[in-house]
């Protein structure tokens, strides 16, 4: 089935640097991907929504200059989280959906990535 | 605004049958879903619900939806303790293109 991979499953990083969450679609082409982010014992909210080759769509309140995605490929999509401070550490999970209207063709989720923040 | 509650927590024993609720804010939801979480792992699609169904069965999964009071339930049929995990209830205007609105999810614990 399909398959989409988070790269790094979780990482520890200093306030003030920046860190990049890349997400992969293994075995399809991923016309469109989302980020999410869930804190401890709360639903998954959604921060943005990015399609191939365009600019990322970002949720109310979703600070685009902090939190750069990009989607250059049919494969791949890169969440950067610029000048990290300790409110960002959060588990961040993305999804890919191939753009089929089918509603079979779901959106397939990554095993999410912890960033904890010093 | 769009809202999706659940429960936090369901124990049951092995064997017996597991029934995860859910309710929902937004009337136009076209698509209900859903999904599991086990242990460092992403989620999982497990079932799915047109808003124009009432009762979707798939092996032991059961989906009940009532449209008129916005509550949809998932039964799970014979609980193993390998089904032990965090259950999410999500819903959506446009299918996998759209917006995914989830609950906090019910985390079911299988006692043997």
């Amino acid at each position: 089935g399909a398959v989409v991979s988070q790269h790094p499953s979780w990482v520890i990083c200093k306030s003030g640097t920046s860190v990049k969450i890349e997400c992969r679609s293994l075995d399809f082409q991923a016309t469109t991907m989302f980020w999410y982010r869930q804190f401890p014992k709360q639903s998954l909210m959604l921060m943005a929504t990015s399609n191939e080759g365009s600019k990322a769509t970002y949720e109310q309140g979703v600070e685009k200059d902090k939190f750069l995605i990009n989607h250059a490929s049919l494969t791949l999509s890169t969440l950067t989280v610029t000048s990290a401070h300790p409110e960002d550490s959060s588990f961040y999970i993305c999804s890919a959906s191939s753009g089929l209207a089918a509603i079979t063709d779901t959106q397939y989720f990554g095993p999410g990535t912890r960033l904890t923040v010093l | 605004g769009e809202d999706v509650e659940q429960s936090l927590f369901l124990s049951v024993r092995e064997g017996d049958s597991s029934v995860i609720n859910c309710t929902y804010t937004d009337s136009s939801s076209t698509y209900l879903y859903w999904y599991k979480q086990e242990p460092g792992a992403g989620l999982q699609l497990l079932t799915y619900i047109f808003s124009n169904m009432d009762m979707k069965q798939d092996q032991r999964l059961t989906v009940l939806l009532n449209k008129k009071d916005k509550h949809l339930s998932l039964r799970i049929a014979d609980t193993q303790t390998g089904d032990s995990a965090i259950y999410f209830c999500a819903e959506s205007q446009r299918g996998s293109q759209g917006n995914l609105i989830f609950g906090k999810g019910t985390k079911l614990s299988v006692k043997p």
